[in-house]
């Protein structure tokens, strides 16, 4: 079975402080996605990557970065936290570009106060 | 530019009935499309990946369909079972983009 994991499933932060959420998957996978999630606006992609070290901006890429220096661990980089930035965050992956499904992890709800 | 759309919002059933999930997308130039359930607070769990070859696919009690020309997938649950409550989720990856679009979903109550 494939797993994703993500480092925290509850985060509690400051506006100002800068974040970090990691992902980390077990099966290889080459492709990993950032999303969140917001009540009535659905799924929403952050950033992409396809192989280490490579990213690409998703929909919504303002105010924040990403981090993939190994294949299987890809982070999420809040520079400096909002209130707006408040959300649940969802990271995915998949084996690669083509016909294969996405697979998710448990999701980690942050609270920017 | 790619929308999705899951109808009802929400929906309450009683146990054992057969019922049927519906995501429509305005544009039919997909590459596959997936169906997933999110229980609450939780990530999404995989349930069904159709690719835009494809009629439907079928897994136990759960059958995906995919017509493409009119732009609509249908999640259909075969005898409904308390256990089935959750939020079903529907998203489409466009030809020639990475990207999946999703819907806002369904939440689905089983009252037993």
């Amino acid at each position: 079975d494939v797993k994703v994991t993500q480092s925290s499933r509850y985060l509690v932060k400051r506006t100002g402080e800068k974040v970090f959420l990691e992902c980390v998957q077990d099966m290889d996978h080459e492709n990993m996605f950032w999303y969140r999630q917001d009540p009535g606006l659905g799924l929403r992609l952050i950033y992409f990557s396809y192989d280490v070290k490579m990213k690409e901006k998703g929909d919504i890429p303002e105010g924040y970065s990403v981090s993939r220096e190994k294949k299987e661990r890809f982070s999420l980089i809040l520079e400096s936290a909002s209130t707006n930035q408040t959300s649940m965050y969802l990271c995915a992956s998949s084996l690669a570009l083509g016909t294969y499904e996405q697979y998710f992890g448990p999701g980690t709800r942050l609270t920017v106060t | 530019k790619q929308e999705v759309t899951q109808i009802p919002a929400a929906l309450s059933v009683p146990e054992g009935e057969n019922l049927v999930l519906n995501c429509s997308f305005t544009d039919s130039a997909i590459y596959n499309l997936q169906w997933f359930r999110q229980d609450p607070g939780k990530g999404l769990t995989s349930l069904l990946l159709i690719q835009s070859s494809q009629r439907e696919q079928t897994s136990g009690r759960l059958n995906a369909s995919l017509d493409k020309s009119s732009g609509r997938s249908t999640l259909y649950i075969a005898a409904s079972q308390p256990g089935d409550s959750a939020t079903y989720l529907c998203a489409v990856r466009g030809s020639g983009t990475y990207k999946y679009i999703f819907g806002t979903g369904t939440r689905l109550k089983v009252l037993a």
